[in-house]
């Protein structure tokens, strides 16, 4: 079984702040991560997968994730926020030993973030 | 390229009865899959399509089915409609098979409401 926490509902920040969204995972083999974010009104879009390799991984938008094996997380981050970045933003696992080549993945309940002026 | 279209975008229904949403997956790929997202939650896997057979399925009743075409499009299926089926039905499309770390790319979604 496969299953994904995120465990903010709403995330506040300052702009030109750091930011992180919190995301913390279960998997009963090896972990496919990735982050989607969601505008209003629009369906969700990739920012960035982990497979393997570097536990840093970069993406769309300035964005960057870490995994970390040992404490299951795969947190998102941004050096600098904008005002743009406010949207709502999910994590979703696939476990890498999932049968039938299906891969469905899980996702999390969302974050909110809020970027302020 | 184009992206995944999603209809319509907006409907409004009554307990009992049914509904067909519909979806046009996006250039090159070849699987479809359907997910509800409810307000204030994440999306929900309902089902999966390859090679026009349902190959994966979430934790949803048989009143939802599916289908996908010899062209990769796709509709979604709700009979006997109840109030808690209201929620934004989201398509995302995507490559079958290699290392299971294929994207998804969704549709805008079609948010339906059940009165």
């Amino acid at each position: 079984a496969q299953s994904v926490a995120q465990p903010e509902d709403q995330v506040n920040v300052a702009e030109g702040n750091p930011l992180t969204v919190k995301c913390t995972y279960s998997v009963s083999g090896n972990p496919y991560l990735f982050w989607y974010v969601q505008y209003p009104n629009r369906g969700l879009q990739f920012l960035l997968k982990y497979i393997t390799g570097d536990n840093l991984v970069k993406g769309s938008y300035g964005f960057e994730a870490e995994f970390n094996k040992s404490q299951t997380s795969f947190h998102l981050k941004k050096p600098s926020a904008l005002v743009s970045d406010s949207a709502l933003y999910f994590c979703a696992v696939r476990d890498l030993h999932a049968s039938g080549g299906s891969y469905i993945p899980t996702f999390g309940r969302g974050t909110s973030l809020i970027v302020h002026p | 390229e184009t992206g995944v279209t999603q209809s319509p975008t907006h409907l409004i229904k009554t307990r009992g009865q049914q509904v067909t949403l519909r979806c046009s997956s996006q250039s090159g790929h070849n699987t479809v899959s359907w997910y509800q997202q409810a307000l204030g939650q994440g999306p929900q896997f309902i089902f999966q399509y390859y090679r026009e057979e349902e190959n994966g399925r979430g934790n949803f009743p048989p009143r939802f089915s599916g289908l996908q075409f010899p062209n990769y499009s796709s509709e979604l299926n709700v009979n006997a409609l109840e109030l808690d089926d209201s929620a934004l039905y989201l398509c995302a499309s995507s490559l079958f098979g290699g290392s299971g770390a294929n994207v998804l790319t969704f549709g805008a979604g079609s948010r339906l409401t059940v009165l």
